[in-house]
């Protein structure tokens, strides 16, 4: 059963600094793509990060682009997002998402993490 | 980037009817299309990619269709667990991006 188990949500003041992890089990991590989608309370989904399976490619939304860093240990089968600069705007739950293979959608996803900026 | 605009944002409907949601691209995205399903609490769950092709374990009265730049989700026949908002989003190129969502809501 594919499981994604994603942790390392908080309470951080703005310009804090956090990092989420999803661990995932269940399939062959190394050969998905892994993303970060997140969703602001009571708004829509936002797409955040996506890293190739072997971690070659990533791509980011301009809205966190220099300020968070995807990655992932293919040996631990894990993923990380390390977010620095936190601002109020990045409160979010944070879902962690595999992507289907040959494809960019996402097909199993992770419980979520909340993540709360606020001073 | 390409935008993605849904509608309704809100739908109200009975058991048993059929449901349309559409969604708009602002540039071609051929087929690259994902239709998701959130229930309140919960993770998104992927109902169709590649515009019409079902995951597996979705009910047969989901289907997609449309082409290019205008896309529809169908259910065929409203079931109480289908209550939800529904979410697309393209695939065609990043970054990618999400519709605002279609709460669709009992009567």
């Amino acid at each position: 059963e594919v499981q994604l188990l994603d942790s390392g949500g908080d309470f951080v003041q703005p310009g804090g600094s956090l990092r989420l992890s999803c661990a995932a089990s269940g399939f062959t991590f190394s050969v998905h793509a892994m993303s970060w989608v997140r969703q602001a309370p009571g708004k829509g989904l936002e797409w955040v990060s996506t890293i190739t399976n072997s971690g070659d490619t990533i791509y980011y939304a301009d809205s966190v682009k220099g300020r968070f860093t995807i990655s992932r240990d293919n040996s631990k089968n894990t993923l990380d997002l390390q977010m620095n600069s936190l601002r109020a705007e990045d409160t979010a739950v944070y879902y962690c998402a595999r992507d289907r293979r040959y494809s960019r959608s996402h097909d199993y996803w992770g419980q979520g993490t909340l993540v709360t900026v606020s001073s | 980037d390409i935008q993605m605009t849904q509608s309704p944002s809100t739908l109200s409907a009975s058991v048993g009817d059929r449901v349309t949601i559409t969604c708009r691209a602002s540039q071609s995205i051929s087929t690259w299309l994902a239709w998701y399903q959130q229930k309140p609490g919960k993770a998104p769950k992927l109902l169709m990619y590649k515009m019409s092709s079902l995951e597996s374990g979705v009910p047969s009265r989901f289907s997609g269709s449309g082409s290019g730049t205008e896309f529809t989700l169908t259910i065929s026949s409203l079931q109480p667990d289908d209550f939800a908002t529904y979410y697309c989003q393209q695939y065609n190129s990043h970054p990618l991006t999400f519709g605002g969502g279609t709460k669709v809501e009992i009567k």
